[in-house]
């Protein structure tokens, strides 16, 4: 299985901040990478695909990079919408694996 | 608008069964595959299951295979999950998630999900 870890598990930041979350694979997953933005209570959004292509109607403020093994997710400017957990998550091969998680609180 | 909305959860015991329905509204349901994700009170996301638009082709998560069932009926545009001889770990919340239809592995669309409980 491939086992996907973020970091860091946790940030602290404030509104106005740039934001950046890293995961990385324990193997290649060449660019099936996606990230995912959940908020309490609610279901996970889809926010970058493929690694770096942005989904349709988000904010151009999220951007996503990387292959391989090792990859960003950067909020370049934090608004008060974007405190959320992230999570990353692998499609090459099966089982189907995510990441532990990044918890975006306010600084 | 793509909708999905997820029923059937609810409080069983140790070793039982439950059957969790998805009813999928705004798309065409036959042409996408499907999958069940869930996530335990605090805890991440975890992958259950996937299956094809025309059922041919299931995968499962070792921690549920040979106990849950994935399943659909394209005609009444919903999606199903057997779950049998349950335990405590499959408590969560049980989300019915859309696979892209360029990226079949990756999700994007996601129901509001299902709580399941396990407990004695």
């Amino acid at each position: 299985d491939i086992q996907m870890t973020q970091s860091p598990s946790s940030v602290s930041a404030s509104v106005g901040d740039r934001v950046t979350i890293t995961c990385r694979a324990s193997q290649s997953v060449t660019s099936w990478l996606a990230w995912y933005q959940q908020k309490p209570g609610q279901a996970p959004k889809l926010l970058i695909y493929a690694a770096s292509t942005l989904q349709s109607g988000v904010s151009s403020r999220f951007s996503g990079s990387g292959s391989g093994t090792d990859f960003t997710l950067t909020i370049s400017s934090l608004q008060p919408e974007d405190f959320a957990t992230y999570y990353c998550q692998q499609g090459h091969s099966f089982p189907l694996t995510f990441g532990g998680g990044t918890r975006v609180d306010i600084k | 608008e793509v909708q999905l909305v997820e029923s059937g959860g609810g409080l069983v015991q140790p070793g039982g069964s439950l059957r969790l329905s998805c009813a999928a509204s705004g798309f065409t349901f036959s042409s996408y595959t499907m999958n069940w994700v869930r996530q335990a009170p605090g805890k991440g996301l975890e992958w259950v299951s996937y299956l094809s638009s025309g059922s041919t082709t299931i995968y499962d998560a070792d921690s549920v295979k040979g106990r849950f069932s994935i399943s659909r009926d394209n005609a009444r545009n919903s999606l199903y999950l057997q779950m049998n001889s349950l335990r405590d770990e499959d408590t969560a919340v049980y989300y019915c998630a859309r696979s892209s239809g360029s990226h079949l592995s990756l999700f994007d669309s996601w129901g509001q999900g299902t709580l399941v409980t396990v407990s004695s």
